[in-house]
């Protein structure tokens, strides 16, 4: 069965900083691009980052650039998103997602996770 | 604001069938990229509903229907059930942000 468990949330304060790590299984991990999305209490879904498999390629949503790295190994079958000089609009749920494939990179995701949350308060 | 544009809420009877629709511009949906739709449920992960604008994965039911024209999409449910009461999503890729994007969102109530 295909999985993807997340983990690493928690209070923070403003200016902080935290890493969030999700363990695949279940499928060949390296195969594929992964993504962090993220869902703020009451409010929609925003795509956060991704990592290709083929060449680690990353690519982060204006929101984040510069603030958050995604990274992942492919040994350990785990992504990490590491988070920087956190906000209080990062306040969110955060899935890691998994794409079918089929020349989806960063769409069509058809495994998440369950989410950790993250909360940036004082 | 998101880049996506989907209307906050939509309702229907049982039985009846209602839209939602997606518009994107000329760096998303208009291109050629593909759009993507998820249902998701209070206080549960997205689920994907369809993808590549009409493909059903395995297990959904063919009452949910996608189309694309231009730089808009839309997801049509026939023979609406109270079980389909959700928040729908579609997602797309956007070249100029070189991310991937979703809409805001849009709640289906059955009446």
């Amino acid at each position: 069965e295909v999985q993807l468990l997340e983990s690493g949330g928690g209070l923070v304060q403003p200016g902080g900083s935290l890493r969030l790590s999700c363990v695949a299984s279940g499928f060949t991990f390296s195969s594929y691009a992964m993504s962090w999305v993220r869902q703020a209490p009451g409010k929609g879904l925003e795509w956060v980052s991704g990592i290709r498999g083929s060449d680690d390629s990353t690519y982060y949503a204006d929101s984040v650039k510069g603030r958050f790295t995604i990274s992942r190994d492919n040994s350990k079958n785990t992504l990490y998103l590491q988070m920087k000089s956190l906000r209080a609009e990062d306040t969110a749920l955060y899935y890691c997602a998994k794409p079918r494939g089929d020349g989806y990179n960063f769409g069509a995701f058809h495994v998440w996770g369950q989410g950790t949350m993250v909360t940036v308060s004082s | 604001q998101s880049v996506l544009t989907q209307p906050p809420s939509v309702s229907g009877a049982p039985g009846q069938r209602v839209t939602i629709s997606c518009t994107g511009s000329s760096s998303n949906i208009g291109p050629g990229y593909d759009v993507h739709w998820y249902q998701q449920f209070p206080g549960t992960a997205p689920k994907l509903l369809l993808y590549g604008n009409s493909i059903r994965p395995s297990g959904v039911p063919d009452r949910f229907s996608g189309s694309k024209s231009g730089t808009s999409a839309s997801l049509a449910i026939t023979g609406l059930q109270a079980e389909d009461e959700a928040d729908y999503y579609c997602q797309s890729y956007d070249s100029s942000l070189s991310a991937s994007v979703f809409g805001g969102g849009t709640k289906l109530t059955v009446l």
